[in-house]
């Protein structure tokens, strides 16, 4: 199957600072790609809609100037989460759809643990 | 506004038993849906996808039945095993089809 893998694991950072977070479909070419928060016991919720070659679409109540989102290339996104604070510490993952294959199905990323201090 | 919900926060039952999930949902009528397994810590991985015209799906030990009357998807794990124990996801593409909402998972234990 489809892989997607997520850079780093895991990050720890203090209050103010920003970090970035790389998604890659290593064998096929996502031109949409999705981010995703996770709160501990909670489910997957939608943050944004990455689209190749223009700007993402950002859910209601997600601050797109605070989650900024890049999708340069066929197979590469990132999320740069800026001024990080300890609300943000979650469990961020993307996923990229494959259009190609038979059941139209997303495939995510490991996913990253961000700890704001 | 459309709402997906699965019944079970969690479900534990006793290894060779078989384990049904419920997932159901207002409000729209989805073209497919499907089914994901997370364990703790990693990204989901898709398991089943079932189309609206379709009654029931299989794979391997997993069976995925669709009834678009009463708007509910189960989800059956049969000759469950200690390692089926993980969290299991519905998930539906919303009325454009451009991205899927994912339900709030029950959390599936089997114990030896």
């Amino acid at each position: 199957g489809a892989v997607v893998s997520q850079h780093p694991s895991w990050v720890i950072c203090k209050s103010g600072t920003s970090v970035k977070i790389e998604c890659r479909s290593l064998d096929f070419q996502a031109t949409t790609m999705f981010w995703y928060r996770q709160f501990p016991k909670q489910s997957l919720m939608l943050m944004a809609t990455s689209n190749e070659g223009s700007k993402a679409t950002y859910e209601q109540g997600v601050e797109k100037d605070k989650f900024l989102i890049n999708h340069a290339s066929l197979t590469l996104s990132t999320l740069t989460v800026t001024s990080a604070h300890p609300e943000d510490s979650s469990f961020y993952i993307c996923s990229a759809r494959d259009f190609g294959g038979q059941y139209n199905e997303q495939f995510f990323g490991p996913g990253t643990r961000l700890t704001v201090l | 506004s459309q709402k997906i919900e699965q019944n079970s926060e969690a479900l534990n039952i006793q290894e060779g038993k078989t384990a049904t999930l419920t997932c159901n949902y207002t409000n729209y009528s989805p073209a497919y849906l499907q089914w994901y397994r997370q364990d703790p810590g990693r990204g989901p991985v898709f398991l089943l996808l079932i189309r609206e015209n379709e009654k029931e799906k299989r794979k391997e030990r997993l069976k995925v039945t669709f009834d678009t009357t009463l708007k509910q998807s189960l989800f059956h794990i049969t000759a469950s095993q200690p390692a089926d124990s993980a969290t299991y996801l519905c998930a539906l593409p919303t009325s454009s089809a451009s991205k899927i909402i994912f339900g709030s998972g029950t959390r599936l234990s089997i114990r030896p």
